[in-house]
């Protein structure tokens, strides 16, 4: 069975730092493109950043590019996301994500992290 | 990034059929097509169907999806209590390198 968890979510000021991690289960890993989504507070969903199997590709939405960072450790079957210079807008739940290996659709996400960017 | 078009709600009658509209281009839905997602309040996302349209294991066949150039669409037949959800439409655009969402639709079975 496929299992995602994420962690690190929490109250953040603006301007601050996060990182938040996904672990994965059930599946190979290494074998998929993973992503995070997120959805702020009665708003619609979001993707935010996807990495290749390898790690050789990232993609961001415009508005965390420079900001924030995915990353991930096969070894572990750990990914990450680090987010720099939060903003109020930024305040979501954050989901993680995998990307079927066949038609790239994202097929399993995890329950979600909050993140509160807040003074 | 500009998204998907979908209509904010749709009402239907408890065993009607509904169906569900996602506009966007050639570079997004025109292009590969359109996965769809199921939502319960407090819940994460649920794939419902691949952007080849078939549906993943464990999906009712009361969902069907398919496209017609730049739209993609989802039928669900025999209305029931559960599928009042809200449903949103992701494509990948080649040319914005990036997913895409559609705003979502609110099912509402009445």
């Amino acid at each position: 069975e496929v299992q995602l968890v994420e962690s690190g979510g929490g109250l953040v000021q603006p301007g601050g730092s996060l990182r938040l991690s996904c672990a994965a289960s059930g599946f190979t890993f290494s074998t998929n493109w993973m992503r995070w989504d997120r959805q702020a507070p009665g708003k619609g969903l979001e993707w935010v950043a996807n990495i290749k199997q390898d790690g050789s590709e990232k993609y961001y939405v415009d508005s965390v590019k420079g900001r924030f960072t995915i990353s991930r450790d096969n070894a572990k079957n750990l990914m990450y996301l680090q987010m720099n210079s939060l903003r109020v807008e930024d305040t979501a739940v954050y989901y993680c994500g995998r990307e079927d290996y066949y038609d790239g659709s994202p097929d399993y996400w995890g329950q979600g992290t909050l993140v509160t960017v807040s003074s | 990034q500009a998204g998907l078009t979908q209509p904010p709600s749709v009402s239907k009658g408890l065993r009607q059929t509904a169906t569900l509209t996602c506009t966007g281009n050639s570079n997004n839905v025109g292009h590969q097509g359109a996965a769809w997602l199921q939502q319960h309040q407090g819940h994460p996302p649920k794939l419902l169907s691949y952007r080849n349209n078939n549906r993943p294991s464990g999906i009712s066949e009361r969902l069907s999806a398919s496209r017609s150039g730049n739209t993609a669409s989802l039928t669900i037949t025999g209305l029931q209590p559960e599928d009042e959800a809200d449903y949103y439409c992701s494509a990948w655009d080649s040319s914005l390198s990036a997913w895409l969402f559609g705003g979502g639709t609110r099912l509402t079975v009445l």
